[in-house]
């Protein structure tokens, strides 16, 4: 199976909350998770990724956090801002640089 | 160093017309790969070329859909005799050789089949 799923498919947060982002997949080849951000009208850009063999990383106000035995992982979003106002998608790959499957997407909106 | 570079931003075409899309991968990545996004939806797997090669094209339509990655020149993505349901933003990601490199993306194509 290649599916990736992705919840929930929108969010609003108050500026300074925390985002919380779940997705699980089924394929256990898979070896490698990334989260993108999308802004409308643009590509996605690679927000931070993770690997099996770690349970947690962090980069600035993004965390990822994974579990392998459940086959998920998810995204955390500290102290949301205004401008982290976007649409977020995780997606899954045998390899980095490899092709991805994709969730569905989260649209995100941050209120000030 | 440019990133990822997709022309033309926007495309508009008639049913039945040909749509070429055309994709620049950043400077010394040699793996393509094209993407399809219908609105409010994530993005679908289409084709994996590298140069002159397709890898992998489980994820493009048996029909009116090719795509080519020549030795000089940028990767194609080519759609003949467009329907409305091609409508979609295209997007083409690059990877550098060997396992563990990043893909990056470009700002895609919006095709709009009228």
């Amino acid at each position: 199976q290649q599916q990736v799923k992705q919840s929930p498919q929108s969010l609003i947060v108050q500026k300074g909350g925390i985002s919380i982002i779940n997705c699980a997949y089924e394929n256990t080849a898979f070896d490698y998770f990334p989260w993108y951000q999308q802004f409308p009208g643009k590509g996605p850009a690679l927000l931070i990724a993770i690997r099996p063999d770690v349970s947690e990383k962090k980069e600035g106000r993004f965390t990822i956090s994974f579990n392998k035995s459940a086959k998920q992982f998810s995204l955390h979003i500290m102290d949301s801002q205004p401008g982290d106002s976007a649409t977020y998608f995780c997606a899954a790959s045998k390899a980095a640089g490899n092709k991805l499957t994709f969730g569905g997407g989260t649209r995100v909106l941050v209120k000030p | 160093n440019a990133g990822v570079m997709q022309n033309p931003r926007h495309l508009v075409r008639r049913r039945g017309q040909e749509a070429r899309l055309r994709c620049s991968p950043m400077k010394g990545h040699s793996h393509v790969y094209w993407y399809r996004q219908l609105p409010e939806e994530g993005l679908k797997f289409m084709v994996y070329l590298q140069k002159e090669n397709i890898i992998d094209e489980s994820g493009m339509p048996k029909e009116r859909f090719s795509a080519e990655f020549p030795k000089e020149g940028p990767s194609i993505l080519r759609i003949q005799q467009v329907v409305r349901g091609d409508s979609a933003a295209y997007f083409c990601a690059s990877s550098g050789q060997g396992a563990g490199t990043e893909a990056f993306f470009g700002q895609g194509t919006r095709l709009t089949v009228v």
